[in-house]
């Protein structure tokens, strides 16, 4: 089993759509989770951190289930800018470095 | 000094030949990390620096691949021989003593001809 599976994508949606990312996570000895949105060609940079109460930043709500080892992202509100890949990242079993899954694929249309 | 630096952001070179890339992480920022992303894969971890030591390798770091931070400040990563399947984009990341996080680079993409 990989460290941090996520929805295969690519996810295609209209301007305004809700949209939502899963992700899993075969460490349950992890402590730190983040997500982490890539545009084409260009490096990954955080979004957010996800918090085990759940935590929103404005259109973006990430949740986090230890029990279940899933973490999710939800967007509201899709806006043409949201089309990037996003990255569901956890700490490394040393809990030292960062974990990535292979990213799900976001295409928001007009 | 307002980001990670990469360098040189592109490199051709041939196969069986040696190549170094550079990173100068944040300033303050004791942990740097080396990772590798591949055409519609996400970032695979290579290596992670504390200060100068190296705490973390990969397993799927062969031999020809070393990587050095010997002031603790900027770190250098050598691959030796390189091979066609070493074509990427290699991304250099750092952080903050306890905070987790890490702030990337634009990375060094390197083709193997």
């Amino acid at each position: 089993r990989k460290e941090v599976e996520q929805d295969p994508g690519p996810f295609n949606v209209p301007e305004g759509a809700t949209v939502a990312f899963n992700c899993t996570y075969s460490n349950s000895a992890s402590q730190s989770f983040f997500w982490y949105r890539q545009d084409c060609r260009k490096e990954p940079k955080l979004l957010m951190s996800v918090y085990s109460s759940g935590n929103e930043d404005g259109r973006f709500t990430a949740q986090l289930n230890r029990a279940s080892q899933y973490i999710s992202l939800l967007i509201r509100d899709s806006k043409l800018s949201d089309s990037a890949t996003y990255l569901c990242v956890v700490n490394s079993q040393a809990g030292t470095a960062l974990i990535f899954g292979k990213g799900t694929t976001l295409s928001v249309s007009s | 000094d307002t980001g990670v630096s990469q360098n040189p952001r592109h490199k051709i070179t041939k196969r069986g030949q040696n190549v170094t890339f550079r990173c100068d992480p944040i300033s303050e920022h004791n942990r740097l990390y080396w990772y590798r992303q591949t055409l519609g894969q996400g970032p695979e971890f290579l290596t992670y620096f504390q200060n100068e030591a190296q705490l973390e390798k990969s397993r799927l770091l062969s031999d020809r691949f070393s990587a050095e931070r010997p002031k603790g400040s900027f770190s250098t990563l050598e691959i030796q021989r390189t091979e066609q399947g070493d074509s990427a984009m290699y991304l250099c990341a750092s952080s903050s003593q306890g905070r987790t996080e890490a702030f990337f680079g634009q990375g060094t993409r390197l083709t193997v001809v």
